[in-house]
């Protein structure tokens, strides 16, 4: 596609339910990044796929999240259990992996609140 | 110690002033430095990246790295409302591939 396409752009749910979270990352971009922010914060890494394969999750918060990567292209986060903490915009990066200069291209997020 | 610290401001200007936005970072072996460029309710988007030491200018925009200081600027010259956004720093590098970013800082170009 044309960009970074995220969904839902929005989601409500209540406290202890699971949430997925759907990213389609630009077309031959190998690379795709997790990201959170917090309102009115930076930009927190989660989790980076390079193909299907995640080398660096370590900034998953708990076992309550995880990411998986089909066919190198879509990619869902999956936050289980939800918390209020966990309220946030989620965005999506890919880039094209050229080990130097990472490029990322952004989706618009899914704002996620928790009640 | 954060990687990379951010004024989060926010910042207020009037329409035509010069800004200065700035970050520094903590680890010498970062190579590869971002500014992004953030409007509310959308994702950041890449302004400009320098590498290593020195200027890169791109019409009214300046980034500008001082490794020896660990220092990273931007600077907007004939500052507009259009402008008007939260500016993220990133640094890329080190032992892993992903983009670091600082707290940004929200400016504000007032008409």
């Amino acid at each position: 596609g044309a960009g970074v396409s995220q969904s839902p752009s929005n989601k409500v749910t209540e406290k202890g339910k699971d949430v997925e979270l759907r990213c389609d990352p630009i077309s031959g971009h190998t690379a795709l990044y997790w990201y959170r922010q917090r309102l009115g914060q930076g930009l927190e890494f989660l989790i980076y796929f390079q193909g299907n394969s995640a080398p660096d999750k370590s900034g998953l918060p708990s076992d309550r999240f995880s990411a998986e990567r089909t066919g190198e292209s879509v990619s869902t986060l999956t936050i289980q259990r939800t918390q209020q903490e966990d309220s946030a915009v989620y965005l999506c990066a890919s880039s094209l992996l050229t080990g130097t200069n990472e490029k990322l291209f952004f989706g618009s997020g899914t704002q996620l609140s928790v009640l | 110690q954060k990687e990379v610290e951010q004024d989060p401001g926010p910042l207020s200007v009037p329409e035509g002033a010069i800004v200065s936005l700035n970050c520094t970072y903590s680890n010498s072996a970062f190579q590869y430095f971002m500014w992004y460029r953030q409007y509310s309710r959308k994702g950041p988007e890449l302004l400009m990246y320098t590498y290593s030491s020195g200027n890169k200018e791109d019409g009214r925009f300046t980034a500008q790295v001082d490794k020896s200081s660990k220092y990273i600027s931007l600077f907007i010259r004939d500052s507009q409302p259009s402008d008007s956004a939260t500016y993220l720093c990133a640094r890329y590098g080190g032992a892993t591939n992903k983009l670091i970013f600082g707290t940004g800082t929200l400016l504000a170009v007032q008409p």
